[in-house]
């Protein structure tokens, strides 16, 4: 299985709305990320876990908060969202030893604040 | 900022000739790699350079590297039109923990 699989695809919720993303993947892959993507503009940093623990927060707004439950799991928990954190939200994990060397990605979640 | 800027910001070429994307970055840096995103979807890594190489080779792909002008570039020989995507540059400054920062990417249209 050489694939990082994110759910849902698409998401659309108010600003009062709970959800989460969720990302899996089965390689081993020990770092995992996630990155927003606005359209036309390159993947923006949010989230670095390295073995399970929160390595990297680029000054993420708390209303997204992430979790990593295990080696193969990460989710994004989105609370009180603002309609400018409409976006494509990526997922990627690295290998053993090539963190930040070679990512894998998910297919995205598109999700639209309303 | 760390960030890369891909030249040109959009590319049109017509099938079986070579695409050739430029990014330039402006701090020293440990390695950079160029990933290729189709409209939508996740980005795939294409290639990895390190700050002590000049150039790679990748099947059709041809990456370059000039640390002292803090830039490469990427050439696609004889296009197709499923190249069709965004490209992007992406650096990073030391090894380990430190997270992967892309440029803002060049659009490449193959015209069948």
């Amino acid at each position: 299985d050489t694939e990082v699989t994110q759910t849902p695809k698409h998401l659309v919720m108010g600003m009062t709305n709970k959800k989460s993303l969720k990302c899996e993947q089965h390689m081993g892959h020990r770092a995992m990320y996630w990155y927003k993507q606005k359209a036309k503009k390159p993947p923006e940093l949010m989230f670095v876990y390295s073995y399970e623990k929160l390595s990297i927060n680029e000054s993420v707004p708390s209303r997204f908060s992430p979790e990593c439950p295990n080696s193969s799991l990460l989710n994004l928990h989105l609370h009180a969202l603002q309609p400018e954190d409409s976006a494509l939200y990526l997922c990627a994990s690295s290998p053993p030893g090539q963190t930040n060397e070679k990512l894998f990605f998910g297919s995205g979640t598109q999700l639209s604040v309303l | 900022s760390q960030q890369g800027e891909e030249d040109p910001q959009a590319l049109s070429i017509q099938e079986g000739e070579n695409a050739t994307m430029n990014c330039s970055y402006k701090t020293s840096i440990n390695n950079l790699q160029w990933y290729r995103q189709n409209s939508g979807r996740g980005l795939v890594h294409l290639i990895l350079i390190r700050s002590n190489e000049r150039e790679k080779h990748s099947g059709r792909l041809r990456v370059t590297l000039d640390t002292s002008k803090k830039s490469s570039s990427l050439l696609i020989t004889a296009s197709r039109a499923a190249d069709t995507a965004s490209y992007f540059c992406a650096t990073v400054r030391y090894s380990g923990n430190t997270p992967l920062v892309f440029g803002k990417g060049t659009r490449l249209s193959v015209i069948a």
